[in-house]
């Protein structure tokens, strides 16, 4: 079955910097791959997402990379601000009715 | 509304207690996912359906877990005599189209914090 890793765990940065975080999965098969922001209490919500047709996808400071062939895509976020602070999730998608999230990485901005 | 709709928000039960849990998707939506999240981790698939037809229950973690959506809208994951690591939020989710080939955003409900004492 699908493998999704997501790295680092927890980030750290003062406000204003960037923040990058990267999806690693195993199924060659996936063709869409999401971001989801998870605030406390509530449930996951997508900021971004790209096909497997397209390499880059940006809207204002978010944008989503895609390297099919190394199968990985990373989420960057610019000028971050402290309502940044949240978990994100990745959760590549394939044909099958399953989806696999990855384990989170909790992101902190510092005012 | 607008958006994806879980009840109760919390729920707290005795060890042994069945419990009942309801989504209310979005209308029109034919894709609906109920997932488990516990503390600290990502969302773990439990079951899919399209429309009625529950077309994938592979996450589901044992008999004691049941889910239903009769008319292809509402849906009630049940868990029989709760034990205390059913203990989590379980997230309800729901999309436009069919899961498959073509895959788009779900939307997320707030999702129900069941707590196992």
């Amino acid at each position: 079955g699908e493998n999704v890793e997501q790295h680092p765990s927890t980030l750290s940065v003062q406000e204003g910097d960037s923040a990058v975080i990267k999806c690693t999965y195993s199924d060659s098969a996936s063709n869409y791959f999401p971001w989801y922001k998870q605030e406390l209490g509530k449930g996951p919500q997508l900021i971004i997402d790209i096909r497997s047709n397209v390499g880059e996808k940006k809207d204002q400071r978010i944008a989503v990379t895609l390297n099919k062939t190394a199968k990985h895509f990373s989420l960057h976020i610019t000028e971050t601000q402290p309502e940044d602070s949240a978990v994100y999730f990745c959760a590549p998608h394939t044909g099958g009715f399953k989806t696999i999230f990855g384990a989170g990485t909790r992101l902190f901005v510092k005012a | 509304g607008a958006g994806v709709s879980q009840s109760p928000r919390y729920k707290v039960a005795k060890r042994g207690q069945d419990v009942a849990l309801r989504c209310d998707p979005i209308s029109g939506h034919v894709s609906l996912f109920w997932y488990q999240q516990a503390l600290g981790q990502g969302p773990e698939f439990l079951t899919y359906f399209q429309n009625e037809a529950q077309l994938d229950k592979s996450g589901l973690p044992s008999d004691r877990f049941f889910a239903e959506r009769p008319e292809g809208s509402v849906s009630t994951l049940k868990i029989q005599r709760t034990q205390q690591e059913d203990s989590a939020v379980y997230l309800c989710a729901s999309s436009l189209i069919p899961k498959g080939e073509w895959n788009t955003e779900a939307f997320f409900g707030q999702g129900t914090r069941l707590t196992v004492v």
